[in-house]
């Protein structure tokens, strides 16, 4: 079955740019997604399509793709970044998604 | 705004069959191009998609989880559900319903706020 892989940990100090990747043999034909999830709270989307941000999602979050790795890009990082990350996708045929394991962002 | 909220019991006993209820309010279920998606999360740890239907009655699913998962819809009551059967520990998790659009690929853009299911005798 087809993953999305992420690394399980990413730390930053406050103020400093995150980078929390997700690799895939599909990324090239499909888009990516991301979504932030806090502690007890249902997932946020905060990239779409690779690199759009939704309404009301700050400017420091942004995404980028090359090959099969996308990247969640947090600039200026604050202290309420704090969350685990989800990169979502499909599989080649674009028709089942996947989700990453999830990368835990901590601001030391 | 949409809103979505998740029901149903919050404890199922071994080899019974887990049923939820997602009932959208803010709009329509009919309305718009949009799929209505189930997704879980065992306790510590990843999201997991299980599946979606569009309003026709369309529906796809989790190849892992084919053999045991309905979806259905009910535009009647603005509402879609879930049935998962022959369930076992392994499905314990937050049950996450979400609307879902298709642009380039299929993304859930509102989630509802979770239920716990568990799965014990």
């Amino acid at each position: 079955s087809y993953e999305l892989t992420q690394p399980p940990s990413v730390s930053v100090s406050p103020g400093q740019t995150a980078r929390i990747t997700c690799s895939g043999d599909a990324l090239p034909k499909q888009y990516a997604y991301w979504y932030q999830q806090k502690p007890g709270q249902a997932p946020v989307l905060v990239i779409y399509k690779d690199s759009e941000r939704p309404s009301g999602i700050p400017e420091r979050f942004s995404g980028s793709s090359s090959g099969t790795t996308v990247t969640l890009t947090i600039s200026g990082v604050q202290a309420e970044d704090e969350a685990d990350y989800y990169c979502q996708s499909a599989d080649s045929s674009g028709t089942f998604v996947v989700f990453g394991g999830g990368t835990k962002l901590t601001v030391l | 705004q949409v809103q979505l909220q998740e029901s149903g019991p919050g404890l199922v006993k071994p080899s019974q069959t887990l049923s939820l209820t997602c009932t959208v309010s803010g709009g329509s279920i009919s309305s718009g191009s949009y799929y209505w998606s189930w997704i879980r999360q065992p306790a510590g740890k990843g999201l997991e998609w299980i599946g979606r239907i569009y309003t026709s009655g369309s529906t796809n699913y989790n190849p892992s989880l084919k053999s045991r998962v309905t979806i259905s819809v009910d535009t009647s009551k603005n509402q879609f559900s879930l049935k998962l059967s022959s369930v076992t520990a392994a499905d314990t998790a937050v049950y996450y319903c979400a609307r879902t659009q298709h642009s380039g690929s299929y993304y859930s853009d509102y989630w509802g706020q979770g239920t716990l299911v568990t799965v014990s005798s």
